[in-house]
């Protein structure tokens, strides 16, 4: 079957850096997708990865290792407004994307 | 409207009524598709539509059904709800033509509960 794992729940520290990891086993791969889900409110799309290596974009980056299914969002400089929880999805041989739980970041002052 | 509207916006029914959620996008995109999210579980495709006149299904079909009469519209209907379809549901569009990088844009979800 087809599975993405990610930490349910994180805490970190107003400033500081934080990774949040995603594995994944999927029947093919077309690309890694990171989004941010704010509380009661709709996913907005962070970051995608296709091929190895790092991704970033201001305060975010993003990087996937395709030979070891395995990705991490990393979080620099954080501020109280990125408490949310942020969702890994892999698009698979059929371009369908496969979701995971989703991991929980709490930020403390 | 700018972008992906969802209505209503939440909704508590009574099982065994019958319910559409209606979805209308205005980015021309060709793909749309239909999740809930449940707690601890990650979004599940419930069904999705590649190209207006065509629908497929998806994870959770069961129960649900989709149209695409159009590129704007995807209603999602319950034919006889049941409490285990309680759930926020998420409609969702994006630009799948050549399959390249391509990001799905969300409307603001439907929590809908069955009693």
């Amino acid at each position: 079957g087809q599975n993405i794992d990610q930490p349910t729940e994180m805490t970190a520290t107003e400033g500081a850096i934080v990774q949040i990891n995603c594995t994944y086993q999927t029947s093919g791969f077309n690309g890694l997708f990171w989004y941010q889900q704010h509380a009661g409110e709709a996913p907005t799309f962070l970051s995608y990865n296709v091929l190895d290596g790092l991704e970033e974009k201001g305060r975010f980056s993003s990087f996937l290792s395709r030979s070891k299914g395995y990705s991490y969002l990393l979080l620099k400089e954080l501020q109280m407004k990125d408490s949310a929880s942020y969702l890994c999805a892999v698009r698979d041989s059929n371009y369908q994307l496969i979701w995971g739980a989703g991991t929980k970041l709490i930020i403390k002052p | 409207i700018a972008g992906i509207t969802q209505a209503p916006t939440s909704q508590i029914l009574a099982a065994g009524r019958r319910m559409t959620l209606r979805c209308t996008q205005d980015m021309r995109h060709n793909a749309m598709y239909w999740y809930r999210q449940d707690l601890g579980l990650g979004l599940r495709l419930i069904h999705y539509s590649n190209t207006a006149g065509t629908t497929g299904k998806g994870e959770v079909p069961d129960g649900y059904s989709v149209s695409r009469a159009n590129t704007d519209d995807f209603p999602l209907t319950l034919a006889s709800a049941v409490p285990s379809q309680t759930s926020v549901y998420f409609c969702a569009s994006s630009d799948e033509g050549g399959k390249g990088y391509t990001e799905a844009f969300f409307g603001q979800g439907t929590r809908l509960t069955v009693v």
